[in-house]
């Protein structure tokens, strides 16, 4: 039973690039959360996706957008990347909204150079 | 402004002696408390949670303790064990539809 599967594991990119992370929801699970983890930091909320809409939002800005596919599946793109974008991206699933059964996946790490 | 504050950066135990981890956090609406593992490389693990409705939720070695009107928690592991070396993070469930509020946590490193 695969857990959630996130790609690519390693990303390096450049200042004003766009970027498309992904993640392959555990089986069973419909909902899919987005978490940035910078260095020394816990993980911060960047919003959650259910039945294929953005169901909230944490206090990121514009540029970074989301999407869920029917399969549950998503993906996290970040627009006009800065520095500060650096960080483990991470990707959480669960059934249903509100749940507690969060299964995190290994992240992605993104370097912005 | 940080609604989950874990103090210490780090911790170091003796193998088979007790950790306990401490977790403060200032909004009284939160309700549920969790607290993650997470290794080098990996993604969190779910360790133990408890509901405010209870100040104590034990799981083998792993042990919980909510203090409601300190608003404090701590999770308490005993014995410790080398593989418990990790960092572990305290999260509160906040928001209508259940994100997870982390604290920036601590690194436990459990000595042979």
């Amino acid at each position: 039973d695969a857990g959630v599967t996130q790609s690519p594991t390693h990303l390096i990119k450049t200042r004003g690039q766009q970027v498309t992370l992904r993640c392959s929801p555990k089986s069973g699970h419909d909902t899919v959360s987005w978490y940035q983890q910078a260095l020394g930091q816990g993980p911060q909320f960047i919003f959650q996706y259910y039945e294929e809409e953005e169901r909230q939002r944490g206090n990121f800005p514009d540029r970074f957008s989301g999407h869920q596919f029917p399969n549950y599946s998503s993906e996290l793109n970040v627009n006009a990347l800065l520095l500060g974008d650096s960080a483990l991206y991470l990707c959480a699933s669960s059934y249903r909204t509100g749940n507690y059964g969060y299964t995190f996946g290994s992240g992605t790490r993104l370097t912005v150079v | 402004d940080q609604q989950v504050k874990q103090n210490s950066p780090s911790l170091s135990v003796q193998e088979g002696r007790i950790s306990i981890l401490n977790c403060d956090y200032t909004n009284s609406m939160f309700d549920y408390f969790l607290w993650y593992k997470k290794y080098p490389a990996e993604g969190p693990t779910f360790l133990i949670s408890i509901s405010s409705i209870k100040d104590k939720n034990e799981d083998g070695r792993f042990t919980v303790f909510l203090n409601k009107s300190a608003k404090h928690l701590s999770l308490h592991i005993v014995p410790s064990q080398p593989g418990d070396s990790a960092v572990y993070f305290c999260a509160a469930l906040g928001g209508s539809q259940g994100n997870l509020i982390f604290g920036k946590g601590t690194k436990l490193s459990v000595k042979p």
